[in-house]
């Protein structure tokens, strides 16, 4: 389940289970969209995009949903595995270059 | 390289020490960006750079923080007389003249003691 941490919320889940990971972005200008993985010690890592004018995309084991109506992304990563553990953070991006960070999720993947 | 580069990966610099964090960034990204990161938060946006012109610094914290890009490739954040509440990871972002997408580096972890 979910559980706020100190500063990160928390999303724990079995191995082999699937995660969903949400995101609420704020700028009704927001064009494209990214999901970043972060890994303790490392830069964030490029997973999947998308773009204002889908609603969603796959990628492998990962898929992004779209609702401009609410303005909510949603991460879902399928059969997850103790190497997806790490901190999620969604993009919002306008005019090109103005990337603006969510304030993270962090999955923690149980055996 | 492969990947965009930062050095030190590690600072820990005395208050009012200067310190100065180096981003080499993706061959052929002509765009540059500098992040901060607090502990359990997201990157928040320092400067863009487009080559050698900085295009906003907006995202700087006061004027005790200077970025630079001489020649358009590596880039430079110089935090003069460092403060505690300086501390945390400074992250460099490049993207291709064609993407938007942005490739971050590890990231510097800088402490003010």
């Amino acid at each position: 389940g979910e559980s706020v941490g100190l500063h990160l919320p928390t999303l724990s889940v079995q191995e082999g289970d699937n995660s969903i990971i949400n995101c609420a972005y704020s700028n009704s200008a927001s064009d494209y969209f990214i999901w970043y993985k972060q890994e303790s010690g490392k830069g964030p890592q490029f997973i999947i995009d998308i773009r204002s004018n889908m609603d969603k995309r796959q990628g492998q084991r990962v898929t992004v949903l779209l609702n401009k109506t609410v303005k909510h992304l949603s991460l879902q990563i399928a059969a997850t595995q103790p190497g997806d553990s790490a901190v999620y953070f969604c993009a919002e991006i306008y005019y090109g270059q103005n990337f603006v960070f969510g304030p993270g999720t962090r999955l923690s993947v149980l055996p | 390289g492969a990947g965009v580069s930062q050095s030190p990966r590690y600072k820990v610099a005395k208050r009012g020490q200067d310190v100065a964090l180096r981003c080499d960034p993706i061959s052929g990204h002509v765009s540059l960006f500098w992040y901060q990161q607090a502990l359990g938060q997201g990157p928040e946006f320092l400067t863009y750079f487009q080559n050698e012109a900085q295009l906003d610094k907006s995202g700087l914290p006061s004027d005790r923080f200077f970025a630079e890009r001489p020649e358009g490739s590596v880039s430079t954040l110089k935090i003069q007389r460092t403060q505690q509440e300086d501390s945390a990871v400074y992250l460099c972002a490049s993207s291709h003249p064609t993407e938007e997408t942005q490739y971050f580096g590890p990231g510097t972890r800088l402490l003010v003691l």
